[in-house]
């Protein structure tokens, strides 16, 4: 069974720094592409970033980009977003995701999400 | 960028009845374009991909199609667990975008 369980959110002053993580299981976590999207309270969904399964090649959102950096540990199947410079429109739950098969390039997994706070 | 264009914004259904939901890219998507499913407190659920595969477990009453910019997703008869948020989204080309959502709400 895929499972992907992020961690690492919180309350953070604006201008801070945050890392998430998202330990998967269920799957060969290296073959296969992880995102992160990301959903404001109560407003739809935007994505984050992308990474390819060799950590080789990364995508980012222009609102993240510069800030928010997404890398991956094999070794331990985890994901990882480091949020620096963070912005209270940075406020949000996010969520990894991925595709596996036949859907993977979409977001066919779904982590439960962690909530992000940027506020003074 | 592309932009996703959702219609409507609300749709008032009661069970039962057919729901057709409807998504515009700014640009051709070719048929890179997935649906998801979300309610209240819980994370969006792939519907649909390649514009009119049902991914896996998902019931029949769930259909896709479209190419190009116009897509629909069409629920054939509303089941009261239907009730939710549908979003489409592209991956034809990077930034990966979002439609802003229909919301289908028990009329």
């Amino acid at each position: 069974e895929v499972q992907l369980l992020e961690s690492g959110g919180g309350l953070v002053q604006p201008g801070g720094s945050l890392r998430l993580s998202c330990e998967a299981s269920g799957f060969t976590f290296s073959s296969f592409a992880m995102s992160w999207v990301r959903q404001t309270p109560g407003k739809g969904l935007e994505w984050v970033s992308t990474i390819s399964g060799s950590g080789g090649s990364t995508y980012y959102a222009d609102s993240v980009k510069g800030r928010f950096t997404i890398s991956r540990d094999n070794s331990k199947n985890t994901l990882y977003l480091q949020m620096n410079s963070l912005r209270a429109e940075d406020t949000a739950v996010y969520y990894c995701a991925t595709g596996l098969g036949a859907t993977k390039y979409y977001f066919d997994y779904w982590g439960q999400g962690t909530l992000v706070t940027v506020s003074s | 960028e592309i932009v996703l264009t959702q219609s409507p914004a609300t749709l008032s259904l009661s069970p039962g009845e057919r729901a057709t939901l409807s998504c515009r890219a700014s640009q051709s998507v070719s048929s890179s374009l997935a649906w998801y499913q979300q309610k209240p407190g819980q994370a969006p659920r792939l519907l649909i991909y390649d514009a009119s595969n049902r991914a896996t477990g998902i019931p029949a009453r769930f259909s896709g199609s479209g190419s190009g910019t116009d897509f629909t997703l069409t629920i054939s008869s509303l089941e009261p667990e239907d009730f939710a948020v549908y979003y489409c989204q592209q991956r034809s080309s990077w930034p990966r975008t979002f439609g802003q959502g229909t919301k289908v709400e028990i009329k």
